[in-house]
């Protein structure tokens, strides 16, 4: 059974700083990983897909990579703003989406 | 522009009711989903569907179920609701032919919902 851990659960940084999330998963039989971004109280908005073949996906200021062998994804997000405070969740995709239950980020300003 | 609809937007229920949430999406896509959140099991899949008339279990579907009787709606029922299923549910649609899952999912702004 797939299982999707992102550490830490939680993580504060000062603003305009980088920092990476982090993603892990079990079974590295997985069509692509998606991660989102979760607002209080709201849905989830896709944020990057990358498929099984790809090493990493680009969108702004956002960064993802994958590594599948090792089972590892990361999240990349440069000069952090106050607006990126948010739950960010990572989901492999096989038969199905599997999630991991998220990592909440807070820039400080 | 597109988007993926979700109603109602918070219910409160008793205990042993039937509860329909509603589901509507204008993207087109074939697949939709229906998920539950819940603190300390993250998103879990109740349901899906890649297309008219089609609909599968997923590994949360005791006491749900759903039909599609056409591309935009995926209703989620709750035959008789319990306080156990008190969360938050979020739809979810893709782009996907002949059961082909490999595009993003995009969700729906979700269904808070309390069985007393």
């Amino acid at each position: 059974k797939q299982e999707v851990t992102q550490i830490p659960a939680a993580l504060s940084v000062p603003e305009g700083e980088n920092l990476v999330l982090n993603c892990s998963f079990t079974d590295s039989a997985i069509y692509n990983l998606q991660w989102f971004r979760q607002d209080p109280g709201k849905g989830l908005t896709s944020l990057l897909l990358i498929q099984s073949s790809q090493r990493e996906q680009t969108s702004g200021r956002l960064n993802a990579s994958l590594d599948k062998s090792s089972g590892r994804s990361t999240l990349y997000i440069a000069a952090s703003q106050p607006g990126d405070s948010a739950t960010y969740l990572c989901a492999v995709c096989y038969e199905k989406l599997t999630f991991g239950t998220g990592t909440r980020l807070t820039i400080i300003p | 522009d597109a988007e993926i609809t979700q109603s109602p937007r918070h219910k409160i229920t008793e205990t042993g009711r039937q509860v329909t949430l509603a589901c509507h999406q204008t993207w087109n896509h074939n697949n939709m989903f229906w998920y539950r959140q819940d603190l300390g099991h993250g998103l879990r899949l109740i349901h899906y569907s890649y297309g008219v008339q089609d609909t599968n279990k997923g590994e949360v579907s005791d006491g749900y179920s759903v039909s599609r009787s056409n591309t935009e709606d995926l209703p989620l029922t709750l035959e008789s609701a319990a306080s156990s299923q008190t969360s938050v549910y979020f739809c979810a649609s893709q782009q996907g032919i002949g059961g082909t899952i490999n595009n993003e999912q995009f969700f729906g702004p979700g269904t808070r919902l309390t069985v007393l």
